[in-house]
């Protein structure tokens, strides 16, 4: 069983441009979520998708969004970039949206902001 | 609001040694607890899953143990090994909203 796969694993982008990250969960995973690792802030929690819908948002500006497709693969954008947004951003997929529900990661996507 | 603190933030032990992985939580209304493994510039992977109810799961050389009402976790690695270098975190659910909190990692290095 192909892992979460995410496109694409290195961007380069500069200030001001807006990015699309992909998400491709495990096959018959109906939720995605994501996710921005720093060194300075660690892992955070950006959003959740459940069936299409948002169920969850993290502590992030609007600039931060998503969406997710019938198939149950997800995209991510952020528009204007700032050189804070320079991070790895990962994705989880899960079975469901619940509590006991168990993540799988994929190798995330590096993004350099200059 | 949850935290997740995990001590130390770098261990480097000889090959063979038996070593303890501690993350503690805030809130003890945790659902569950999940460790994972991150290799440098790479996504997690999933090691082990404690539900609430559970006290401790193992899977080969790990293991992994739930204490809510300390608020503690621990992760056991046995006879470690030079691959089992990596940073490994611990993420708790708990809230309404059952969004993972996640502590901020141990850098394990184990050395031939």
């Amino acid at each position: 069983k192909a892992g979460v796969t995410q496109t694409p694993r290195y961007l380069i982008k500069t200030r001001g441009q807006q990015v699309t990250l992909s998400c491709s969960p495990i096959s018959g995973h109906r939720s995605v979520s994501w996710y921005q690792q720093t060194p300075g802030q660690g892992l955070q929690f950006l959003f959740e998708y459940f069936s299409e819908t948002q169920r969850n948002k993290g502590n992030f500006p609007g600039r931060f969004s998503g969406r997710q497709f019938s198939n149950s693969r997800s995209e991510m954008n952020v528009s204007t970039l700032e050189l804070g947004d320079s991070a790895l951003y990962l994705c989880a997929s899960s079975l469901a949206s619940g509590t006991n529900e168990k993540l799988f990661f994929g190798s995330g996507t590096q993004l350099s902001v200059l | 609001k949850q935290e997740v603190t995990q001590i130390p933030a770098a261990l480097s032990v000889p090959e063979g040694e038996n070593l303890v992985l501690n993350c503690s939580f805030t809130d003890s209304a945790i659902y569950n607890l999940q460790w994972f493994r991150q290799d440098p510039g790479k996504g997690l992977t999933s090691l082990l899953l404690i539900q609430s109810s559970q006290r401790e799961q193992t899977s080969g050389r790990l293991n992994a143990s739930l204490d809510k009402s300390s608020g503690r976790s621990t992760l056991y690695i046995a006879a470690s090994q030079p691959g089992d270098s990596a940073t490994y975190l611990c993420a708790v659910r708990s809230g309404g909203s059952y969004i993972p909190t996640f502590g901020r990692g141990t850098s394990l290095i184990v050395h031939p």
